[in-house]
């Protein structure tokens, strides 16, 4: 398999609920993204990670909680979400961190109910 | 405040009709300036890099060109698999690879 990799596709839950994104790239890169995509808004980056350390947290609330255990694999764990937080989940990755094409996951429709 | 604006923000073409989507934007240093295609129910794909004013980059019907303010991406001769939401994102110098994204254009191209 190639490219970057998204589990689930598509995920409805509860504001009480605990569940987790699952993001994997199979071309080698040592960055890795989370990104937020809501209707008629801009995509909004919420973490990066370069080698496996987190170097940007974009002022994301804690109810949204990033892991990434290798270069290779990225976490999102999500808890007692709000409905505003619907939206498409991406996953990103790139060669280097700067200046780079990034390649993204098709994204976790996310929905809050 | 560093922006990225892009225009129109619908399109809608006949097969064969040319034209041009608009990206401008404000940031204190231009490292890098992204054109990414994103079809419904995907991520964006990633189409050119523009570094410089002046520079010009073209793939199958697509050309993308650059000046100190703004991006255009020329669609000549579109055809319906062409229809997609084309996305901007700019890159200010900096240690971080953060890009500011505008908000797409839709293009819809009609047979």
């Amino acid at each position: 398999e190639t490219g970057v990799t998204q589990t689930p596709r598509h995920l409805v839950m509860g504001m009480t609920n605990k569940k987790s994104l699952k993001c994997e790239q199979h071309l080698g890169h040592n960055a890795m993204y989370w990104y937020k995509q809501s209707a008629k808004k801009p995509l909004e980056l919420m973490f990066v990670y370069n080698f496996k350390e987190q170097t940007e947290n974009n002022s994301v609330p804690s109810r949204f909680s990033p892991e990434c255990p290798n270069s290779s694999h990225l976490f999102l764990h999500l808890h007692t979400l709000q409905p505003e937080d619907s939206a498409l989940y991406l996953c990103a990755s790139s060669q280097g961190q700067v200046g780079e094409k990034l390649f993204f996951g098709s994204g976790t429709q996310l929905s809050v109910l | 405040e560093d922006q990225v604006t892009q225009s129109p923000e619908a399109l809608r073409l006949q097969e064969g009709e040319s034209s041009s989507l608009n990206c401008s934007y404000t940031v204190s240093g231009l490292r890098g300036l992204f054109w990414y295609r994103q079809d419904p129910g995907k991520g964006p794909e990633f189409l050119f890099t523009l570094y410089s004013a002046g520079e010009e980059k073209e793939k199958e019907r697509l050309k993308a060109t650059l000046t100190k303010k703004e991006s255009f991406l020329h669609i000549t001769a579109p055809k319906p698999e062409d229809s997609a939401t084309y996305l901007c994102a700019v890159q200010e110098g900096g240690a971080t690879n953060k890009l500011i994204f505008g908000t797409g254009t839709l293009l819809a191209v009609q047979p």
